[in-house]
């Protein structure tokens, strides 16, 4: 079975300084994984999504990710974050079929302090 | 091009109560899926229609909970009868066949008193 692991809850960053989001992957088999942001009020969006080829992914809104098979990590990170980047960070996987239901961590808020 | 919509955005009612919650995918998405949070917790993902068929339903909590996608265009998602413990925010997120990101709804947020 997959999990998808966040293992910090909130992170406090200030702002223009960068920031990592962690996550951490366990699956036996091939995994896809996304990464999506819920504003305050709103609904997930996509911010960027592995599938296969270069490890570093980049996303919507200043965003990229490193896929990294020996340490089982997909983290986010952002070299200069934005009041506006305030919201919750959402890590998923998903087996390689590209069709399966998502398998979430429990969510990172990121909190941007003037 | 209109998203995935959801409604109602939030809906209070009693234990014991039935609710049905509505999902509207993108036009054109054959893949709708059924997520849940509960305060506290993950997004977990409940099941999975191709077009009109149940293509996976194994994280339906319990019998209490019927999803339905007649046509294959709109999902509905009965609790009958609500539990406390069914609280939470219900999304709702669609694909295209062969296309690997899921489009979630804003979401819908029960509260069982």
């Amino acid at each position: 079975a997959q999990s998808v692991t966040q293992l910090d809850s909130q992170v406090p960053v200030f702002e223009e300084a960068p920031v990592e989001l962690r996550c951490n992957y366990s699956s036996s088999v091939s995994v896809y994984l996304f990464w999506y942001v819920q504003y305050p009020n709103q609904g997930l969006q996509l911010l960027l999504k592995y599938l296969s080829g270069s490890t570093l992914v980049k996303g919507i809104n200043g965003f990229e990710a490193e896929f990294n098979k020996s340490q089982t990590s997909f983290h986010l990170r952002k070299p200069s974050v934005h009041i506006s980047d305030t919201a919750e960070y959402f890590c998923a996987g998903q087996s390689g079929g590209g069709a399966d239901g998502l398998t979430f961590g429990k969510g990172t808020h990121l909190i941007i302090q003037p | 091009e209109a998203g995935v919509t959801q409604f109602p955005s939030h809906s209070v009612i009693e234990k014991g109560q039935t609710v049905t919650l509505r999902c509207d995918p993108i036009s054109g998405h054959d893949n709708l899926y059924w997520y849940r949070r509960v305060m506290g917790k993950e997004i977990k993902f409940l099941l999975h229609f191709v077009k009109e068929s149940k293509q996976d339903e194994s994280g339906m909590p319990n019998n209490r909970f019927l999803a339905e996608r007649t046509g294959g265009t709109y999902s509905t998602l009965k609790v009958q009868p609500a539990e406390l413990e069914d609280s939470g925010v219900y999304f709702c997120a669609s694909s295209q066949v062969g296309g690997s990101s899921q489009f979630f709804g804003p979401g819908t947020r029960l509260t069982v008193l």
